[in-house]
């Protein structure tokens, strides 16, 4: 009973090159939402992704980034010829739905994965 | 800006001390989390309340959402070093996606 599954844990990467971030959501899931996070600081969100298509991608920087979430595979976070400004903790989140099975029933929200360290040199 | 304000930022007591951590907002939303995220993970959802008012109590800790579902409290009993960690709100203002507070980060001294 696999809990969403991001991978690297960590990722070093030189100014200019770069970074893709994976995330299998939970078994069943079929939402998906990046957060990037710094240091002492809440998560941001980033972009919401239902298979094959982007949903909501309001919180991701216009150049550079873009996110995919294939019909088959895990959901990719790719970053562009990195910056240092772009080293953070990004965390992959799903849910079975949006994100509000059922207001009134048991508590529900985002299960998150481990996160992935992107440091840039 | 940010929609949800969470203060204290910082909180460091001892062991068995009561706390409370806020999280407020101009805002209302449809419903709101609590996660406790330690070093090096992801959040965990502690847990999520819809109803204006509403109480929830997870052992030693009282969630409670204002009755204007803008603002929420967290209040830990006789805390212990276990609890130590941040603790960040999520407030979702139309049943989609989740806005999260700069977080209150605790520490529990023995």
């Amino acid at each position: 009973n696999a809990g969403v599954m991001q991978n690297p844990r960590h990722l070093v990467r030189r100014r200019g090159q770069e970074a893709r971030l994976r995330c299998s959501p939970m078994k069943g899931h079929s939402h998906v939402y990046w957060y990037r996070q710094l240091p002492e600081e809440g998560l941001k969100f980033m972009v919401y992704l239902q298979k094959e298509n982007i949903i909501d991608e309001s919180g991701m920087p216009k150049e550079r980034f873009s996110a995919e979430f294939p019909k088959e595979g895990p959901s990719i976070l790719r970053i562009q010829q990195v910056v240092r400004g772009d080293s953070a903790a990004y965390f992959c989140a799903s849910s079975p739905n949006r994100g509000q099975a059922n207001p009134l029933g048991k508590d529900y929200g985002y299960t998150f994965g481990s996160g992935t360290r992107l440091t840039v040199v | 800006t940010q929609l949800l304000e969470q203060s204290p930022q910082f909180l460091s007591i001892q062991e068995g001390e009561n706390l409370t951590v806020y999280c407020n907002s101009s805002s209302v939303f449809s419903s709101l989390q609590w996660y406790r995220q330690e070093p090096g993970e992801g959040p965990v959802l502690l847990v999520t309340v819809v109803t204006g008012g509403e109480v929830k109590k997870l052992k030693r800790l009282t969630f409670q959402f204002g009755d204007a579902r803008k603002d929420s409290s967290l209040h830990i009993t006789a805390a212990q070093p276990g609890d130590t960690g941040l603790y960040l709100c999520a407030g979702a203002p139309n049943f989609n996606k989740f806005y999260f507070g700069s977080g209150t980060k605790l520490n529990v001294k023995p």
